[in-house]
């Protein structure tokens, strides 16, 4: 069964920071990967989406890259800001038929200004 | 502005009456999707559905029905069977294939009195 892990569960950093958010899962037969954003009290915002057969993904300040045969990705967060401060989640997409994304628990980053 | 609407947006429940909450969606999405979030916790899934008029069990089915009579709708009614309602409820939704990305809903926040 398939696994995602997400560690740490929180973290802290001066503003100004860049800073990696790593994201862990135990079967390499996935389609792709999903790097989320939830604000508190909110819903879930889509950042990236790497498939496959990519090494990464990159949308202005965030880069994601994955490591499908260690079973390994990781998110960079270039000069990290106060508004980057929110929950940040991974989920894969299991190569196994059509199902559902498999989520990791998140890891709480916050920006201290 | 194409999406993914849920309302409302706070829903307060005395015990043993049954709550329906709405998940819209204007995307032309195949797949929807129910899931829990509780304070620390990850996402639960409840029930998803694939294609209009046929919808699969989640972990965490007992308690909750859903129905799925029109592709842009997938209502899911909590139970007066569900022990422990009080908790975040987020629909999403994508196109019926693992490569796509998955988006969400802003989320119902569900309290019984």
């Amino acid at each position: 069964k398939q696994e995602v892990t997400q560690i740490p569960a929180a973290l802290s950093v001066p503003e100004g920071e860049n800073l990696v958010l790593n994201c862990s899962f135990t079967d390499s037969a996935i389609y792709n990967l999903q790097w989320f954003r939830q604000d508190p009290g909110k819903g879930l915002t889509s950042l990236l989406l790497i498939q496959s057969s990519q090494r990464e993904q990159t949308s202005g300040r965030l880069n994601a890259s994955l490591d499908k045969s260690s079973g390994r990705s990781t998110l960079y967060i270039a000069a990290s800001q106060p508004g980057d401060s929110a929950t940040y989640l991974c989920a894969v997409s299991p190569r196994r038929g059509n199902t559902p994304l498999v989520f990791g628990k998140g890891t709480r980053l916050s920006v201290i200004a | 502005d194409g999406g993914i609407t849920q309302s409302p947006k706070y829903l307060f429940r005395k015990e043993g009456q049954n709550v329906t909450l709405s998940c819209e969606q204007n995307l032309n999405h195949d797949a929807m999707y129910w899931y829990r979030q509780d304070p620390g916790q990850g996402l639960r899934l409840i029930y998803y559905s694939q294609i209009v008029n046929d919808f699969q069990k989640g972990d965490i089915a007992e308690g909750y029905s859903v129905s799925r009579e029109k592709k842009e709708s997938f209502p899911l009614t909590v139970t007066s069977a569900q022990k422990n309602p009080t908790a975040f409820y987020l629909c999403a939704s994508r196109l019926n294939s693992p490569y796509n990305e998955q988006f969400f809903g802003p989320g119902t926040r569900l309290t019984v009195l």
